[in-house]
């Protein structure tokens, strides 16, 4: 299994430029998650998932859209790029979303401009 | 409003060494308590998984302490390697949903 897998890697946008950070689980999870990670903060939950069709606001959803057509994808898009949304972006997903464990992308690192 | 405080911020310890890395949380319901590893430039990678009724947990040279009446925990790493290297983080769960809250974590330097 390939597990999470996240492209890109990296991407330097302009402000007010838009893009979609893919994410892709071969587990089979229902579960799934975009969280951003800010220099001394704990990661935050941007959007979520619990099953494909299903999709629900986290803590710091402006700005960001979301959509979970099939079971193994979970794009995020960002509509209008902004400054503050300069960060890692993490992907996550998991069997359930309580007591299991989350497996996590490698990342993107996004640089707005 | 729940939040998870993680110390020290940084740690510096020579290889071979022990160390143990605090929790504390102010979360409400509790489901359970997590600590990941996150290499720079990686994603976390989960170490353990408390729940209520687990008072510690252990995976290889990490052990995880949970205690729910005062709401901290800590992870201790025994016999340090410079892989160790990282930063941890401390994750509650409260009993619904997607709620996790994530500590800012405490980076971890092994010196050889």
């Amino acid at each position: 299994n390939a597990g999470v897998t996240q492209t890109p890697k990296f991407q330097v946008l302009k402000t007010g430029q838009s893009m979609t950070l893919q994410c892709a689980q071969d587990m089979n999870h229902e579960y799934m998650s975009w969280y951003r990670q800010d220099p001394g903060m704990g990661l935050r939950l941007i959007h979520y998932s619990v099953g494909a069709g299903i999709t629900d606001q986290g803590e710091v959803p402006n700005g960001y859209n979301v959509s979970r057509s099939t079971t193994e994808d979970f794009p995020l898009r960002l509509l209008s790029a902004a400054p503050s949304q300069t960060s890692v972006y993490f992907c996550a997903s998991s069997p359930q979303g309580d007591s299991y464990e989350q497996y996590f992308g490698p990342g993107t690192r996004l640089t707005v401009t | 409003k729940n939040q998870v405080e993680q110390s020290p911020q940084s740690l510096i310890i020579l290889e071979g060494k022990n160390c143990t890395l605090q929790c504390n949380y102010t979360v409400s319901p509790f489901s359970n308590l997590r600590w990941y590893k996150q290499d720079t430039g990686r994603g976390p990678v989960s170490l353990t998984i408390m729940t209520f009724s687990e008072n510690t947990k252990s995976n290889g040279r990490y052990t995880a302490t949970l205690d729910a009446d005062t709401k901290q925990s800590s992870l201790h790493i025994t016999a340090s390697q410079l892989s160790d290297s990282a930063s941890y983080i401390c994750v509650v769960s409260a009993d619904y949903g997607q709620n996790f809250v994530f500590g800012p974590g405490t980076r971890l330097s092994v010196l050889p």
